[in-house]
C-alpha cells in the first residue's frame, strides 16, 4: 500500500512568484486535505477536496488555490508569494469525508522557503 | 469553533520517567481527539484517538491518553520514556460539519535524556 507522497521536497522562491505542491494520496482514499506549518507552530488547515470539489476552507487568502483530480491526486498553487508563506506545507489523505474515520494520513511536506 | 491548548511548549524527562504531555480543548460539538507525533524532518503520524465511548485510549508506541470531559482534557501520557521517544507531540479535535478540519495545537517538544 503506497503512503501519502508530496513534492517537492524542498523549494525556494522569490517574493511574488508562484508555486505548486503536488501531492499524491494514499490508495482508496477519496479526500486530501493541505496544511500549512509554520516553524514553531502546528499545522493549520487551508482547506479540503473531496471527489474534485473544494470541501471546507481555513482562514486563508484566496490566492491559495487548489485542485483535485479524478485519480484523488492533489494540487495546491499559491500565487503572488510573501514572505510569511515560508512553510511547510502537508498534504493529508483519508478515505471519506466524516469525522468518524477517525484518522488523517499525512505525507512528509513540502518545505517552502520565500526569499 | 474549536482550540487546542498544549501546556508547556517543552517537555525534557530522563530516559524511563513518566512522560506527561498536556492538552486541552474547547468544542462546540462533541470532540474527536487525537495525538500526532512528528519526527525531524518527517510528516505527521497518529499515535492515538478518541471518538466515542472508552474514554482511556492506547495507542502505538505505549501511549495512552484519557478523556476528561469535566475538564475539557485529553493528556497524553507514557509510564516510561524511551530515547526514540523523542519527537514533536500535537494535540488536535476535529471541526464540526461535514468536513474533516483538524484543529491542532501549537505542539509539545519532547527531550529525552540519557
Amino acid at each position: 500500500e503506497t503512503g501519502v507522497t508530496q513534492s517537492p521536497t524542498h523549494l525556494i522562491k522569490t517574493r511574488g512568484q508562484q508555486v505548486t505542491l503536488r501531492c499524491s494520496s494514499q490508495s482508496g482514499h477519496n479526500t486530501v486535505s493541505w496544511y500549512q506549518q509554520a516553524l514553531g507552530q502546528g499545522p493549520q488547515f487551508i482547506f479540503q477536496y473531496y471527489r474534485e470539489e473544494e470541501n471546507g476552507r481555513g482562514n486563508f487568502p484566496p490566492r491559495f488555490s487548489g485542485l483535485q483530480f479524478p485519480n484523488y491526486s492533489s494540487e495546491l498553487n499559491v500565487n503572488a508569494l510573501e514572505l510569511d508563506d515560508s512553510a511547510l506545507y502537508l498534504c493529508a489523505s483519508s478515505p471519506s469525508l466524516g469525522r468518524d474515520t477517525g484518522e488523517l494520513f499525512f505525507g512528509e511536506g513540502s518545505r517552502l522557503t520565500v526569499l | 469553533a474549536q482550540s487546542v491548548t498544549q501546556l508547556g511548549s517543552h517537555v525534557s524527562v530522563s530516559e524511563g520517567a513518566l512522560v506527561l504531555l498536556r492538552c486541552n480543548y474547547s468544542s462546540s460539538v462533541p470532540p474527536y481527539l487525537f495525538w500526532y507525533v512528528q519526527y525531524p524532518n518527517q510528516g505527521l503520524q497518529l499515535l492515538l484517538k478518541y471518538t466515542t465511548g472508552a474514554t482511556l485510549v492506547k495507542g502505538i508506541n505505549g501511549f495512552e491518553a484519557e478523556f476528561k470531559k469535566s475538564e475539557t482534557s485529553f493528556h497524553l501520557t507514557k509510564p516510561s520514556a524511551h530515547m526514540s521517544d523523542a519527537a514533536e507531540y500535537f494535540c488536535a479535535v476535529t471541526g464540526g460539519g461535514s468536513n474533516y478540519k483538524l484543529t491542532f495545537g501549537k505542539g509539545t517538544l519532547l527531550t529525552v535524556n540519557p
